[in-house]
C-alpha cells in the first residue's frame, strides 16, 4: 500500500545536527514532489521545505532557510532533512508528505506519514 | 506569503452542523485544502480543490469558496468528528500555506 515512513527523530542539544529521513512505498516516488511539515508541541502545522520530483527545485520556510536542507535519493525511494543549528524552536513532530498536483500551479497531500518527533533540548 | 485566519474553536451538538471557515489575506487565489488531524496522528484531507471530496471521506464533509473565504461544513456532525482542523493554499512556488487551526468540539 502506499506509505510513508519517517525515522531519524530523537532528542538533540541546541547547535547540534540531525538527518531526517522518509521512505517511500507503494507509488511511482520520483514523478511526485514532497515536502516536510513540522508541528510543535500543542500548536499547529507549519511548512517546512519541499522539493520537485527531480530535485532540481526546492524552497524552504524563511524559519529554517539556511540551517536546513532537504534533499531525495530516487534510486532509494526516500527523502531527507538534514538539520543543523538546530534551536529550542525546532522541537516538533516532523511528517514529510506527498505533494499532489491538482491544477493551475495548485498542490496538497494526501499522503503523509506518522511522523518523529525532534527534541531539542540540553 | 499570505496567511489564512481560522476561528481557534467551533463548539456543536451531534446532529448538528458546524462550519469552518479559512479567509486569506490576499491574492492571487489558488485552490484550498482541508486536513482533519486527531490527536497523536497524521493530518488526513477531506477536502480538495475548494470543494471536491477525496474517497473514503463521509458525504457529511462539504467545502465551498466565496471571494477570500472558504468554507468546511460538516452535516450532521458525530461524535468521530471532534478534531483539529486545518485549511491549506500554496504559492507559485509549491509551498504550502496552512491555516491556523480551528478545534471542533462536540458537545
Amino acid at each position: 500500500q502506499v506509505q510513508l515512513v519517517e525515522s531519524g527523530g530523537g532528542v538533540v542539544q541546541p547547535g547540534r545536527s540531525l538527518r531526517l529521513s522518509c521512505a517511500a512505498s507503494g507509488f511511482t516516488f520520483s514523478t511526485y514532489a514532497m515536502h516536510w511539515v513540522r508541528q510543535a508541541p500543542g500548536k499547529g502545522l507549519e511548512w517546512v521545505a519541499v522539493m520537485s520530483y527531480d530535485g532540481n527545485n526546492k524552497y524552504y520556510a524563511d524559519s529554517v532557510k539556511g540551517r536546513f536542507t532537504i534533499s531525495r535519493d530516487n534510486s532509494k525511494n526516500t527523502l531527507y532533512l538534514q538539520m543543523n543549528s538546530l534551536r529550542a524552536e525546532d522541537t516538533a513532530v516532523y511528517y514529510c508528505a506527498r505533494g499532489d498536483y491538482y491544477g493551475s500551479g495548485s498542490y496538497s497531500s494526501s499522503i503523509w506519514g506518522q511522523g518523529t518527533l525532534v527534541t531539542v533540548s540540553s | 506569503s499570505y496567511e489564512l485566519t481560522q476561528p481557534p474553536s467551533v463548539s456543536v451538538s451531534p446532529g448538528q452542523t458546524a462550519r469552518i471557515t479559512c479567509s486569506r489575506d490576499a491574492l492571487p487565489k489558488q485552490y484550498a485544502y482541508w486536513y482533519q488531524q486527531k490527536p497523536g496522528q497524521a493530518p488526513v484531507l477531506v477536502i480538495y480543490k475548494d470543494s471536491e471530496r477525496p474517497s473514503g471521506i463521509p458525504e457529511r464533509f462539504s467545502g465551498s469558496s466565496s471571494g477570500t473565504t472558504v468554507t468546511l461544513t460538516i452535516s450532521g456532525v458525530q461524535a468521530e468528528d471532534e478534531a483539529d482542523y486545518y485549511c491549506q493554499s500554496g504559492d507559485s512556488s509549491g509551498a504550502y500555506v496552512f491555516g491556523t487551526g480551528t478545534k471542533v468540539t462536540v458537545l
